[in-house]
Formats: C-alpha cells, structure tokens, sequence
C-alpha cells in the first residue's frame, strides 16, 4: 500500500514549457487534489475531484490542467510555465475519518517546481 | 484577512515545556477542523482531528471554540522530535474539498 505517489520529486523548466506532475493513490479513495505551497502562505488548493470524470476549480486554478479518467490517478498539467508557478506541489487524497465522518487528506511528498 | 490566521512563530521552547497554539478563523460556516503537521521539506501530515467537545491524543490536546472562532493546540512534555510546522486546517464543509490552510506556526524544541 503506498499511499499517494507523485512524480517527479523535483523539476527545472524554462519560462514557458509545459509538463505534467503525475499523482497515483492506492487507497481508492474519491476525492483527490492538487495544492501549491509558497512561503508564508497556507497550501492553496488549484484543482480537485470528486471521481473519476468529474473535476472542479479551486482557489488558484489558473495556468493548470487537470483530468481524471481513472479513480487512482490525477495528473496536474502546466500549459506554459511562468516563474509565478515556482512553488512545492502537493497531491492529495480524501477519506472519511474520525468521529464525525468528516474528510481528511492524506498527502504525496511533494513536487518541487522551479520556473527559470 | 486571511481566512485562517496563525503565529508563525517560531516558537523556541526547552525539552518538557509545555507549549501552545493557537489559530483563528473567519467563516463561522466552518465544519470541521484540523491539526496537521509538517516536518521541513516534507508533505503535511494529520495530527488530529478536533471536535467541539475538545480530544486528546497522548501528549497533545485540541480545543475548538465556535463562539470565539479560534482552535488550539496543546503540548504538552515537548520532545525534540516535536520539532516541526503545525498547520491549522478547516473545512468550510464535513464531505467536501473546501479545505483552507493556515501558514503553520513553526515549533523548535530544544535540549
């Protein structure tokens, strides 16, 4: 069981070249999404997903891409990279847990993205 | 104003002391709520979760004042491995994604 897997760990573009930063989970969970973490700010969510052929908006959605065609993957897509797109990517899944039932994420490690 | 606000910090305390966090919000439409903690260059990680009631999970406790709009965080008998960024989280609702994230308040425990 590995959780949530994403790849690569670490990626170098030049200003205006595309990529995509791949997400799988394991755990069959429904809801997955994408946040980017700057310094001093909390995650912001970009994309997220209820299942699979459903995605939706978050706070900071410009600039990316998502789909969703099957429950274990998520890819996040960078059309043409800017420097403002610098940042530490997070994916993530969600699962009902504790007491009340209510959503909990569980995190990939992480994507460092640095836009030259 | 951001809609989760904490202390940065960091907070330098001994090994033993006891040390808390505190963090408000502004959507009083808010359902859930959340303390995760993230170690440097690592992905967040839940630490618990907090009801109105108010949980305890060994060393830590979480408190959730709905009235006042503000979640804490207890610790209690800091160990070094303590150590790390504690994010306090919200869910503007139970089932959804509208999770909101504050900027973490940073920890050190030292010897």
């Amino acid at each position: 069981n590995a959780g949530v897997t994403q790849t690569p760990k670490f990626q170098v573009l030049k200003t205006g070249q595309s990529m995509t930063l791949q997400c799988a989970q394991d755990m069959n969970h429904e809801y997955m999404s994408w946040y980017r973490q700057d310094p001093g700010m909390g995650l912001r969510l970009i994309h997220y997903s209820v299942g699979a052929g459903i995605t939706d908006q978050g706070e900071v959605p410009n600039g990316y891409n998502v789909s969703r065609s099957t429950t274990e993957d998520f890819p996040l897509r960078l059309l043409s990279a800017a420097p403002s797109q610098t940042s530490v990517y997070f994916c993530a899944s969600s699962y009902r847990a504790g007491r009340s039932g209510a959503n909990v994420l569980t995190f990939g490690a992480g994507s460092r993205l640095t836009v030259l | 104003r951001k809609e989760v606000e904490q202390d940065p910090g960091p907070f330098n305390v001994p090994e033993g002391a006891t040390v808390a966090f505190n963090c408000t919000y502004s959507n009083s439409a808010s359902q859930s709520f959340f303390w995760y903690r993230q170690d440097c260059r690592k992905e967040p990680k839940l630490l618990m979760s907090v009801y109105s009631s108010g949980n305890e999970d060994g060393r830590f406790t979480a408190q959730l004042n709905r009235a006042s709009q503000y979640i804490s965080l207890l610790i209690r008998d800091s160990k070094l491995s303590d150590s790390a960024t504690y994010l306090c989280v919200v869910n503007r609702d139970n089932y959804g994604q509208n999770f909101v994230f504050g900027p973490g308040t940073r920890l050190s425990v030292l010897p």
